[in-house]
């Protein structure tokens, strides 16, 4: 079974400060993503990785920076977290076919 | 822009009854349309996904129906049970762009007793 892990299930900051969001997949897979999801938004991507130290802007990177550096760990940093950031943070992966697997997902606080 | 739109936002449906969640799509380019079921606590997974040279997928209760002039898609539940009861993401993405996927914004669907 393929399987993603997030470093935490739930997350409390204080406004300003850096947050770094870990994700770790077992498949091997090429390509990995950060979503965040918000009632009645959706999952709306954030940024994506198609190789290591390769990354892409999705839809809403105001905010965030990414890092890549080894195929099996994709992490999300928010370099001055905000109120507006909190929400579910979710991290997927997938090989070169087409599915997405995710993680469970990381609830942020900011407070 | 929203480029996949979901409808309803949240829908209710008796057991046994048909649960059907609609999304319309404005990328013509788009070649690859799936559904992700999401449980309470849980990430996403995919239930069921459709290329567009068919009209229509079906596995076990779940049929994905394509109607790619209309630039629809829709998903329907026969037979709705109360282990159903999640909320449903249908998606689109292109060839070569690395599956990334756009999303709809959800339907939360609740199956009744």
């Amino acid at each position: 079974d393929v399987k993603v892990t997030q470093s935490s299930r739930y997350l409390v900051k204080r406004t300003g400060e850096k947050v770094f969001l870990e994700c770790v997949q077992d498949m091997d897979h090429e390509n990995m993503f950060w979503y965040r999801q918000d009632p009645g938004l959706g999952l709306r991507l954030i940024y994506f990785s198609y190789d290591v130290k390769m990354k892409e802007k999705g839809d809403i990177p105001e905010g965030y920076s990414v890092s890549r550096e080894k195929k099996e760990r994709f992490s999300l940093i928010l370099e001055s977290a905000s109120t507006n950031q909190t929400s579910m943070y979710l991290c997927a992966s997938s090989s070169t076919a087409d599915t997405q697997y995710f993680g469970p997902g990381t609830r942020l606080t900011v407070l | 822009q929203q480029q996949v739109k979901q409808s309803p936002q949240s829908l209710i449906v008796q057991k046994g009854g048909i649960s059907i969640i609609n999304c319309a799509y404005e990328n013509t380019a788009f070649d690859y349309f799936p559904w992700y079921q999401q449980f309470p606590g849980k990430g996403p997974a995919l239930l069921i996904a459709i290329r567009p040279d068919v009209s229509e997928k079906k596995e076990g209760r779940f049929t994905i129906s394509f109607n790619k002039s209309a630039k629809q898609f829709s998903l329907h539940i026969m037979d709705s049970q109360p282990g159903d009861s999640a909320t449903y993401f249908c998606a689109a993405s292109t060839a070569g762009t690395a599956s990334k996927l756009t999303f709809g914004t959800g339907t939360r669907l609740q199956v009744t007793l």
